[in-house]
């Protein structure tokens, strides 16, 4: 069975940086393309960023492009998000996704000063 | 304001059937497959239907899904207190290059 568990998050300040981690178990990991999904306090879903099977293909929401990095590390499993300047309306529920059928439990970010 | 529409809420009572329903474009849903999910409070989107109408192992047969052009619908027959949840659609979008997803929508069991 596919586990993904999400770290990382915390309570950063306006223009401040975190590094969210997706470590993915019990599945073949490079075998599969990865997304950041992202849920605001009382909101819907929403596709941050998308990363390919191989990490050779990224792409990103308009509202985080410029200030978040997607990437991956076959070897170790593991997916991440860089996070730079970051806004307080980047404060949400973290989720990582793959294929986006299986999702971890999410980690929070709080952007407020 | 999200790239597919759904209605905010639904409703219907134990053992009816009810029907949500997902409008979106040429580039998103009249291209690309759909999935569903339905998330309880607290917890992760969970995926209910993928490539339209395709049931993942586990979810029960209640469950149907269909599209046709640039929408699609989840149905749920034989209505269940602990199907009251927040359903979304989610699709691909050719124009954006990312996945769109609808603003949900918030079933009540009555």
């Amino acid at each position: 069975e596919v586990q993904l568990v999400e770290s990382g998050g915390g309570l950063v300040q306006p223009g401040g940086s975190l590094r969210l981690s997706c470590a993915a178990s019990g599945v073949t990991f490079s075998d599969y393309w990865m997304d950041w999904v992202r849920q605001a306090p009382g909101k819907g879903p929403v596709w941050v960023s998308h990363i390919n099977e191989d990490g050779n293909t990224t792409t990103y929401a308009d509202s985080v492009k410029g200030r978040f990095a997607i990437s991956r590390d076959n070897a170790k499993n593991t997916l991440y998000l860089q996070m730079n300047s970051l806004r307080a309306e980047d404060t949400a529920v973290y989720y990582c996704a793959m294929a986006l059928t299986a999702w971890g439990q999410g980690t929070l970010v709080s952007v407020s000063s | 304001q999200s790239e597919l529409t759904q209605p905010p809420s639904a409703s219907g009572t134990p053992g009816q059937r009810v029907t949500i329903s997902c409008s979106g474009s040429s580039s998103n849903i009249g291209t690309n497959t759909v999935n569903w999910y339905q998330q309880l409070p607290g917890t992760a989107p969970n995926l209910l239907m993928y490539d339209n109408n395709q049931r993942p192992s586990g979810v029960p047969d209640r469950f149907s899904g269909s599209k046709s052009g640039t929408s699609a619908s989840l149905a749920i027959s034989g209505l269940q207190s602990e199907d009251e949840a927040d359903y979304y659609c989610a699709t691909w979008d050719a124009s954006l290059k990312g996945w769109v997803f609808g603003g949900g929508t918030k079933l009540t069991v009555l």
